[in-house]
């Protein structure tokens, strides 16, 4: 079954603007992973959190855990066309098995 | 360095043929995985291994059998294909610390 949830299941924005995706899971767990997925091709790696970490940045990307409520976000600061892919999170329950969401699909209209 | 690759990259079956799903990587790592990613579902894991002569069931293993012979190769076979089994796969190569690398991915489609 899968862990990971992610809202909303679509989102819509223009260029320049933020995006912001949440994802919630059930157990505890080691880390947690954001991919993104261009049309037809495979998942690319965008960050991992791990569970004693609370916010992590990589370039425009933002990436917060929390641990208590068992939910993570995903911001993507002033949005580009190239940012239209699905995101999708992953939880590590500390085997190095990944248990994926079904995913966020980014549009960014120009 | 090619990274993961699979073959090939789109394949129609016939009900009941079988057919092995090639994967591959160079980065010398230990972990390897087998997804199928259907509309809606994200990716659901097959088949893992945690090194050569080593393989486990995931999620959703019925129908599939792997092997691991060498680090580098971890080939999917379907036994007998099915409808239910028309997907995109995807392999995956874990490194150290958990990030995952994925292959680009083979459309199958079963008649």
């Amino acid at each position: 079954s899968q862990q990971g949830e992610e809202d909303p299941q679509a989102l819509s924005i223009q260029e320049g603007e933020n995006a912001t995706m949440n994802c919630s899971y059930k157990t505890s767990i080691n880390n947690l992973q954001w991919y993104r997925q261009n049309s037809g091709r495979g998942l690319v790696h965008l960050i991992l959190i791990r569970s004693n970490e609370r916010e992590k940045h990589s370039g425009r990307l933002r990436v917060t855990l929390d641990t208590s409520k068992k939910s993570s976000s995903l911001l993507i600061t002033a949005s580009r066309a190239a940012d239209t892919a699905s995101y999708f999170c992953a939880t590590d329950l500390n085997d190095y098995k990944l248990s994926f969401g079904a995913g966020t699909t980014v549009t960014v209209r120009a | 360095n090619a990274g993961v690759t699979q073959t090939p990259k789109f394949q129609v079956l016939k009900t009941g043929q079988s057919m092995t799903l090639q994967c591959a990587q160079d980065m010398n790592h230990e972990y390897m995985s087998w997804y199928r990613q259907d509309p809606g579902m994200g990716l659901r894991l097959i088949h893992y291994s945690v090194g050569a002569g080593i393989t486990d069931q995931g999620e959703v293993p019925n129908g599939y059998n792997v092997s691991r012979s060498t680090t580098e190769d971890f080939p999917l076979r379907l036994l007998s294909a099915a409808p239910s089994q028309t997907s995109v796969y995807f392999c995956a190569s874990t490194a150290e610390m958990g990030t995952q690398y994925f292959g680009p991915g083979t459309r199958l489609l079963v008649l």
